[in-house]
């Protein structure tokens, strides 16, 4: 089966880091993505890896492994405005995006 | 960037009718359209997938009588709940994808239904 692995909750103080972390099995990959999704909102696009590696933009850094089958997202800077879910997915061999349940993240002052 | 809209942003009707929800890509065209529905505090569960001009393919577990499909054009997909119920009562989001090499998902604002 496909199954990806994110935890449910996290708590981070406002200025700080935090690294969200996702495994993933699924039938083939063709790229992993990170959303982020306020209450009661749909989610908007934050990072997309297909390659191994770190890819950065801004305070947000998204890193791949496809042989451990493992991301992470890396939010630097923290503001109260980053609390939210995010959600990883995976693109799998027919091209379905396979979803994470989420984590739920909360900043505190 | 792609812009996807939906309409209506909320809806409430009552139990036994029908409602409509109208999922548009505003400035690319959407070659595959999907819908999801959301349940509070829940992720986000596929129901269907369409491609312009064809029959959507539907999750398990997902009615297609009771949730019909239509992806006439390359802008325009509709996810019509009939006989809405309250256990129908969620949080519908649509996303649409173009041709090309990310295949990233442009997610419309959602649409919030309430089945009284």
């Amino acid at each position: 089966g496909q199954n990806i692995d994110q935890p449910t909750e996290m708590t981070a103080t406002e200025g700080a880091i935090v690294q969200i972390n996702c495994t993933y099995q699924t039938s083939g990959f063709n790229g992993l993505f990170w959303y982020q999704q306020h209450a009661g909102e749909a989610p908007t696009f934050l990072s997309y890896n297909v390659l191994d590696g770190l890819e950065e933009k801004g305070r947000f850094s998204s890193f791949l492994s496809r042989s451990k089958g493992y991301s992470y997202l890396l939010l630097k800077e923290l503001q109260m405005k980053d609390s939210a879910s995010y959600l990883c997915a995976v693109l799998d061999s027919n091209y379905q995006l396979i979803w994470g349940a989420g984590t739920k993240l909360i900043i505190k002052p | 960037g792609a812009v996807v809209s939906q309409h209506p942003s909320w809806v409430i009707c009552k139990s036994g009718t029908s409602v409509k929800i109208e999922c548009r890509s505003l400035d690319f065209q959407a070659t595959t359209m999907f819908w999801y529905r959301q349940f509070p505090k829940q992720s986000l569960m596929l129901m269907a997938t369409s491609n312009e001009g064809s029959k959507a393919t539907y999750e398990q577990g997902v009615e297609k009588d009771k949730f019909l499909i239509n992806h006439a054009s390359l802008t325009l997909s509709t996810l019509t709940v009939t006989s809405a119920h309250p256990e129908d009562s969620s949080f519908y989001i649509c996303s649409a994808r173009s041709s090309g090499d990310s295949y990233e998902q442009y997610f419309g604002p959602g649409t919030r239904l309430t089945v009284t």
